[in-house]
């Protein structure tokens, strides 16, 4: 099975940071790859598909890319309406793999 | 708008078997190609992608569930359902359904989400 990895598990960065998350497969994946944002206490919100298509009503600050293996996604300008966990999620194959997730906060 | 809403027993015995209902709405289940899939957070914990099921009936789950995991449709009350068997406390988590889009075959991404139900086990 495809194993899914996100770096860094957590970060602090002041607003108007730009911020950058990793998330690698362990295998090729192609483009198949989503991101989403978990605010505390929140349902899963869809960020990105297809590594980098912005999903309907998701601010332009949020920007994914990548492919294969190596995969990123970007926040421009850190808001403080952005600290969530945002995790990877591989969708290639039947199994959707999600990674382990990265924490961001306001420092 | 597509909207999904989780309903079921939030606390199940050990040994026991967790059912949970999905119930869409704001359009057919049997419309479009859309997977219709659970997912589950444990406590402080991350999430885990438990299986889906497409709307011909075909499913697919994660292996590490797959033997306790029945994922199933009923297009007639536009609803899907989950059953894991033999449960323990390792399966007290958040459930979630969840619409997924994507190509053939894949487990697709998941665009709408139910609110979630918590699902206890214990005694």
């Amino acid at each position: 099975d495809i194993q899914m990895t996100q770096s860094p598990s957590s970060l602090s960065a002041s607003v108007g940071d730009r911020v950058t998350i990793t998330c690698r497969a362990s295998q090729g994946i192609s483009n198949y790859l989503a991101w989403y944002q978990q605010k505390p206490g929140k349902v899963p919100k869809l960020l990105i598909y297809a590594a980098s298509t912005l999903q309907s009503g998701v601010p332009s600050r949020f920007s994914g890319s990548g492919s294969g293996t190596d995969f990123t996604l970007t926040i421009s300008s850190l808001q403080p309406e952005d600290v969530a966990t945002y995790y990877c999620q591989k969708y290639n194959s039947a199994l959707g793999t999600f990674g382990p997730g990265t924490k961001v906060d306001i420092k | 708008q597509v909207q999904l809403q989780e309903s079921g027993p939030g606390l199940v015995k050990p040994s026991q078997t967790l059912s949970l209902t999905c119930t869409v709405s704001g359009g057919s289940i049997s419309s479009g190609s859309y997977y219709w899939s659970w997912i589950r957070q444990p406590a402080g914990k991350g999430l885990e992608w438990i299986g889906r099921i497409y709307t011909s009936g075909s499913t697919n789950y994660n292996p590490s569930l797959k033997s306790r995991v029945t994922i199933s449709v009923d297009t007639s009350k536009n609803q899907f359902s989950l059953k894991l068997s033999s449960v323990t406390a390792a399966d007290t988590a958040v459930y979630y359904c969840a619409r997924a889009e994507g190509p053939y075959d894949s487990s697709g991404y998941l665009d709408y989400w139910g609110q979630g139900t918590l699902v206890t086990v214990s005694s």
